[in-house]
This record gives structure tokens, sequence and C-alpha cells, in this order.
């Protein structure tokens, strides 16, 4: 039984540019939320998907958005990309009954 | 939202056990208390889950006192792949409902010396 996958592992993005990330949810789980981390920091809570739709947001500017598709994966879209949105970027997926499963996140490099 | 406090590091040696503590004062009665651990460009991977007492799996144990104040993590006889960092999560469920009510602190980090 697959995980929490997560595309792609790493990428390199100029200052300006917009990336698009994509997440596919363990088997089961109809809930995908995003995560930023910095260096040294604890995760931080930007999104979750539910139902293709955007149940919750942190504290993120609309620059970050996201899309969940029928099948439970997702994308986070990030618009005019700044250095100080390089990070690793998680995916998380759960379920009524199931805590978070996290992916092993895409590291984005932004110069 | 619960405010969390656990130590920023931690030493221990292999074969020792444990105990992570984590202080949230303000924990709501639906609220409940999640640890999750993480290593270096991994993601955190939980490994364990309670509300009230005592809940033990392969992994660890969690202790929670009656008035739910703090808990426990209780990692035995550590060994050196479980140098990581930490994380204690409290916040409703919520039919599954993972989101804004789950906030990730600095988390600890444990580093385990031969």
């Amino acid at each position: 039984d697959a995980g929490v996958t997560q595309s792609p592992t790493h990428l390199i993005k100029t200052r300006g540019q917009q990336v698009t990330l994509r997440c596919s949810p363990k088997s089961g789980h109809d809930t995908v939320s995003w995560y930023q981390q910095a260096l040294g920091q604890g995760p931080q809570f930007i999104f979750q998907y539910y139902e293709e739709e955007e149940r919750q947001r942190g504290n993120f500017p609309d620059r970050f958005s996201g899309h969940q598709f029928p099948n439970y994966s997702s994308e986070l879209n990030v618009n005019a990309l700044l250095l100080g949105d390089s990070a690793l970027y998680l995916c998380a997926s759960s379920s009524r009954d199931s805590p978070l499963h996290f992916g092993n996140g895409t590291r984005l490099t932004v110069t | 939202l619960a405010k969390i406090t656990q130590p920023i590091s931690m030493d221990s040696y292999e074969g020792q056990e444990v105990n992570i503590t984590c202080s949230h004062n303000n924990i709501a009665t639906n609220d409940y208390i999640t640890w999750y651990q993480q290593f270096p460009s991994q993601g955190p991977r939980f490994i364990i889950q309670g509300y009230k007492t005592k809940v033990t799996n392969e992994v660890a144990s969690l202790f929670i006192p009656a008035d739910r104040k703090s808990s426990t993590l209780s990692l035995p006889r550590v060994s050196l792949s479980d140098t990581a960092v930490y994380y204690c999560l409290v916040g409703d469920l919520g039919d599954g409902n993972y989101g804004q009510n789950f906030v990730f602190g600095p988390g600890t980090r444990l580093s385990v010396l031969p």
C-alpha cells in the first residue's frame, strides 16, 4: 500500500516564476493538507482540501493556491515566487479514522 | 488553539528510556494529543495519539494525566536511529479534520549518543 507520494522531490525556480507541486494521498484517504517547512522550523499549515474544495486555510497569501481532483490527488501552486518561499513543501493526507500521513516533501529552492 | 511547550533539545544514550514532556495548559475538552517524528529531509511520521490515561503501541507509550494539561512521550531503549525531531500536537480531530487546529511548534530535537 503506497503512502503519500509527492513530486517532484527537488525543484529550483527563479524569483517571479510560478511552480506546481503534486501529491497523491495514501489509499483510502480523502483529505489533503499542505504544509510549508522552513529550515529548522516546524511545518506551517497552508490549506486543506476535501471533496475538491478548500476547507481550511492558514495564514498564507493568495499567491498560494491549490486544487483537489476527483481521485483525491492534489496540487499546490505558488505564483510570483519570492526568495522566502524556499522551503520543504509537505503534503499530508487523512481520513475520518486516520491521523495525518505525510509524504517526504518537495524541496523548493528559489534563486 | 492550545499553547504548546516542549523542550527544544534532549540528549540520551543508546539503550536508555527517553521521556519527552509536552505542556498544553489550555487544552480543550475535544482535543487529542498526537506525536510525530521527523528525520532530516523527510516528512513527519505518526508515532502515537491519545486522549487520556495511557496509550501504548509497538514503538512508544503516551502518558496523559487526569487533568490533561501535559503529556509524556516515552521511547523505550532508544537507538541511534531514534535521533530526530519530535513534535507534540494538540487539537480537535473533528471528523479527521486535521488542519489549522493542529499546529506544529519547533519540536524537540533528540540526539541519541553511542
